[in-house]
């Protein structure tokens, strides 16, 4: 079946400092990988996503690049803020599926 | 754009008795959506999929007469939980795809439940 393994956390990072968020999948075929975050007594978002290998999804400065060969869709980051606290979460949408499977998230704390 | 809502945001209730979770999409129509459970520290577990105007799929090994859901409208659906048990505390969330955009879905800020 399909499954998403992420790191675990709490990850705690000083402000300005590199991050990444590690993020491997298995699934069958060629699944869309999507990161979403979840802000404080927010629902989830929809942060970057990609559909294909080698794509690379980027938002807010955030990046991730789709590894078909790693089978991995690693979260990046190249200089955080405090306002990037927050939960993250890892999902894979199987091809011609509507249904999301996600990673069990990383909680990210920014301190100044 | 593309906001979706939950009411209530939380909800204290007494074991065996039943409780309502509305999920709505605010400014969009959503043929879909979606239920999940996010137990603390662990993913989001998908629970079943709503379809305006069909009964519910729901995922294997959730009980489809304790979690009745109903989708009634293209931004109304409704989860209730019935006779609800101490187990059944959990966070609930939501999730809608715009129909224009299957690609994407927008998650609720879900429903805290406790039961006691």
């Amino acid at each position: 079946g399909n499954s998403v393994t992420q790191m675990e956390g709490p990850v705690t990072l000083s402000e300005e400092a590199f991050l990444t968020i590690n993020c491997t999948y298995t699934a069958t075929g060629y699944p869309s990988l999507f990161w979403y975050v979840q802000y404080p007594g927010e629902g989830l978002q929809l942060l970057l996503k990609a559909t294909k290998a080698d794509d690379k999804g980027s938002n807010k400065g955030f990046e991730a690049t789709y590894r078909k060969e790693t089978t991995s869709f690693h979260l990046e980051k190249g200089s955080v803020q405090v306002s990037d606290s927050a939960v993250y979460f890892c999902a894979l949408r199987p091809f011609g599926n509507e249904k999301l499977t996600f990673g069990t998230g990383t909680r990210l704390t920014i301190i100044p | 754009g593309a906001v979706v809502s939950q009411h209530p945001s939380r909800v204290i209730c007494k074991s065996g008795t039943s409780v309502k979770i509305e999920c709505r999409s605010l400014d969009f129509q959503a043929t879909t959506m979606f239920w999940y459970r996010q137990f603390p520290k662990q993913s989001l577990m998908l629970m079943a999929t709503s379809n305006e105007g069909s009964k519910a799929t729901y995922e294997q090994g959730v009980e489809k007469d304790k979690f009745l859901i109903n989708h009634a409208s293209l931004t109304l659906s409704t989860l209730t939980v019935t006779s609800a048990h101490p187990e059944d505390s959990s966070f609930y969330i939501c999730s809608a795809n715009r129909d224009r955009d299957q690609e994407t879905q927008y998650f609720g800020p879900g429903t805290r439940l406790l039961v006691l």
